[in-house]
């Protein structure tokens, strides 16, 4: 079974500056997909940025991007120029290449922007 | 487009009540997700459909838990008899199938309370 891992349960960061967000994942699967998520306090869920396997080339989303590290199974997400609304959880997801098949998530990561 | 509905939007019921919880995915979608997301046990995945069929119920926590999809633009989780340990968020989410990354689009979710 696929499992994802957030190290960092709170992260806080200063307006204007960059953070980064820690996710691993276990798999053995060759194919699959990545995404990170956030989840304001409104509770909706919403879909940042993601990865395919099988792409070298790091996601980019404005100031969203993630460092995808296929090998060390690793899929951090970098926000730049934090801001005030960028405040919420983020969880990393892990879906299957095989077909319409389920999200597996890490545990989230608070993410706290100081003014 | 109106996205992912769900209904109840709040539910507060008694232990040993039924509880219904509702989802109307995307038009043209083909794929259903329910999922559950507890301070405890984080985001999980209960069950999918596909084409209206149940795939994967493997995440299901027991049998007090039952999912429907009796068309393309209606699904049920039931829940007989609730227990205080189901309070929690339920999501449902929406995909089209075959078209790459299948991104899976959520609904607001039913927060359920059961005393």
């Amino acid at each position: 079974a696929q499992t994802v891992t957030q190290s960092q349960p709170e992260m806080s960061v200063q307006e204007a500056e960059t953070v980064t967000l820690s996710c691993t994942y276990d798999t053995s699967e060759s194919d699959y997909y990545l995404f990170w998520y956030k989840q304001p306090p409104s509770r909706q869920m919403i879909l940042v940025i993601r990865q395919e396997a099988y792409k070298q080339q790091n996601a980019t989303e404005n100031r969203f991007s993630v460092n995808f590290q296929k090998a060390a199974k690793s899929f951090s997400l970098k926000i730049s120029d934090s801001q005030l609304g960028d405040a919420a959880m983020y969880f990393c997801a892990y879906r299957g290449g095989g077909g319409a098949d389920g999200l597996t998530f890490g545990k989230g990561t608070h993410l706290i922007i100081q003014p | 487009d109106a996205g992912v509905i769900q209904s109840p939007r709040h539910e507060v019921t008694e232990m040993g009540q039924e509880v219904t919880l509702r989802c109307k995915p995307i038009s043209g979608h083909n794929s259903l997700f329910w999922y559950r997301q507890t301070m405890m046990r984080g985001l999980e995945l209960l069950i999918y459909f596909n084409n209206n069929v149940p795939i994967d119920d493997s995440g299901m926590p027991e049998d007090r838990f039952s999912a429907k999809m009796p068309n393309a633009s209606f699904s049920t989780l039931k829940i007989q008899p609730s227990e205080p340990r189901d309070s929690a968020v339920y999501f449902c989410a929406s995909s089209v199938e075959g078209q790459g990354y299948n991104e899976q689009f959520f609904g607001p979710g039913t927060r359920l309370t059961v005393l």
